[in-house]
């Protein structure tokens, strides 16, 4: 039972264009999401954080959009350029039941062309 | 630079040779965790330490162990592997679990089982 998918396995955007990447999950219980980035022969590396209360968050190039009732956020990266080139992977967390315990999605590839 | 750091990179093993993993860390965290993450597949979190205190996941296979004998390492032992437990396996550290905390991934060890 997948409880948090990414429905695209790849995306492929042109270098100043926006990326928007998706995620929707299932566990009313989330609270907490995150966006992980990963290169080749890498760990997945934090790239921003949005807690339930909130339904927009911001850093630099990179915004989460929240939205609860249809249990989706996305991950906007504008402009986009080609060192974001890498998996990005969707993550939640329940903090009330699991703590930091965290549910992946299954990744999508972002390809920023030159 | 404190850091996640996970040795091997590659490992082989044979189809039932007991294998180790081991991963140590240098940001003083008090938890540490373990995932498997197959081809394409969403990282899985096997199991967890905070502090000395071990939390299996309910689907992790009785196969897989793991081992904290002090805060910067942690080693996840594999009785006997079999080909289906060839995966990218990723150790992340956080400062604590009750409240939910952004994980700090070392790059994996891919396990090949031959």
């Amino acid at each position: 039972d997948q409880q948090v998918k990414q429905n695209s396995p790849s995306l492929s955007v042109q270098e100043g264009r926006i990326s928007i990447l998706n995620c929707d999950y299932t566990n009313s219980m989330f609270d907490y999401f995150l966006w992980y980035k990963k290169y080749p022969a890498e760990g997945p590396t934090f790239l921003i954080s949005i807690s339930s209360i909130k339904d927009k968050n911001e850093d630099g190039r990179f915004t989460v959009f929240l939205n609860k009732s249809a249990k989706h956020l996305s991950l906007h990266i504008v402009p986009s350029q080609p060192g974001d080139s890498a998996v990005y992977f969707c993550a939640a967390s329940a903090r009330e039941t699991s703590g930091s315990r965290l549910t992946f999605g299954e990744g999508t590839q972002l390809t920023v062309n030159p | 630079d404190a850091m996640v750091i996970q040795n091997p990179r590659y490992q082989v093993t044979q189809f039932g040779k007991p294998v180790t993993l081991s991963c140590s860390q240098t940001l003083n965290h008090n938890v540490m965790y373990w995932y498997q993450q197959k081809s394409s597949q969403a990282p899985k979190l096997l199991f967890h330490y905070y502090d000395k205190d071990f939390n299996n996941e309910a689907d992790t296979p009785d196969n897989f162990q793991s081992r904290r004998p002090n805060t910067s390492f942690c080693f996840l032992d594999i009785r006997s592997p079999g080909l289906g437990d060839a995966a990218m396996y990723l150790c992340a550290t956080s400062r604590e679990f009750l409240r939910a905390e952004t994980q700090y991934f070392g790059p994996g060890t891919r396990l090949l089982v031959l």
